[in-house]
């Protein structure tokens, strides 16, 4: 079984300010991370991803998060914000063997002028 | 290079009726997952179609049914439909390992 959580269901921020959506995970198998973004009445963009290596992972539109194994944690940061970046957040697992998947309920990011 | 596409982007339906969903792969794509996304939560797994088979299924009834074509398209079906299916049901496609791609999916409404 494998679950994620999303510790913050809103965060609001000031354009050009950094920002942290914390995503931790439990999973009794490996898995791969992943960080997707929903714009409204779209469907999900891959982010970035961490299937194994560096735990830094760099992804697109300046974002970037840091796999902490010990934690269970996938953090995901960008150190300024765009009002562009206004948009529904989402981490997910996906089990390494046999592909299935979990998403967390989402982060919805609000950058203010 | 065309992404995943959904068909129709919109459907109303009454309870009780069937519906079916369509999803094109993106080009090199042989795996089809689709999920429901109701509003306001993370999108749940429904099933996974890999060489036309279901290979991992999710939480569903038995309502919801798939299938996989020789193509690697894909359809979703859901009989008996009840208020609660009322979602948005997106489809995904990947070849290997790397993240899936995701279609614009197709909203639900259910009356």
């Amino acid at each position: 079984a494998q679950s994620v959580t999303q510790l913050d269901s809103q965060v609001p921020v000031f354009e050009e300010a950094p920002v942290e959506l914390r995503c931790n995970y439990s999973s009794s198998v490996s898995v791969y991370l992943f960080w997707y973004v929903q714009y409204p009445n779209q469907g999900l963009q891959l982010l970035l991803k961490y299937l194994s290596g560096s735990t830094l992972v760099k992804g697109i539109n300046g974002f970037e998060a840091e796999f902490n194994k010990s934690q269970t944690s996938f953090h995901l940061r960008k150190p300024s914000v765009h009002i562009s970046d206004t948009a529904e957040y989402f981490c997910a697992v996906i089990d390494t063997n046999a592909g299935k998947s979990t998403f967390g309920d989402g982060t919805t990011l609000t950058v203010k002028p | 290079d065309a992404g995943v596409t959904q068909s129709p982007t919109h459907l109303i339906k009454t309870r009780g009726q069937q519906v079916t969903l369509r999803c094109s792969p993106k080009s090199g794509h042989d795996t089809v997952s689709w999920y429901q996304q109701a509003l306001g939560q993370g999108p749940q797994f429904i099933f996974q179609y890999y060489e036309e088979e279901e290979r991992q299924r999710g939480n569903f009834p038995d309502r919801f049914s798939g299938h996989q074509f020789p193509n690697y398209s894909s359809e979703l079906n859901v009989n008996a439909l009840l208020l609660g299916d009322s979602a948005l049901y997106l489809c995904a496609s990947r070849n290997g390992k790397i993240g899936y791609t995701f279609g614009s999916g197709t909203r639900l409404t259910v009356v």
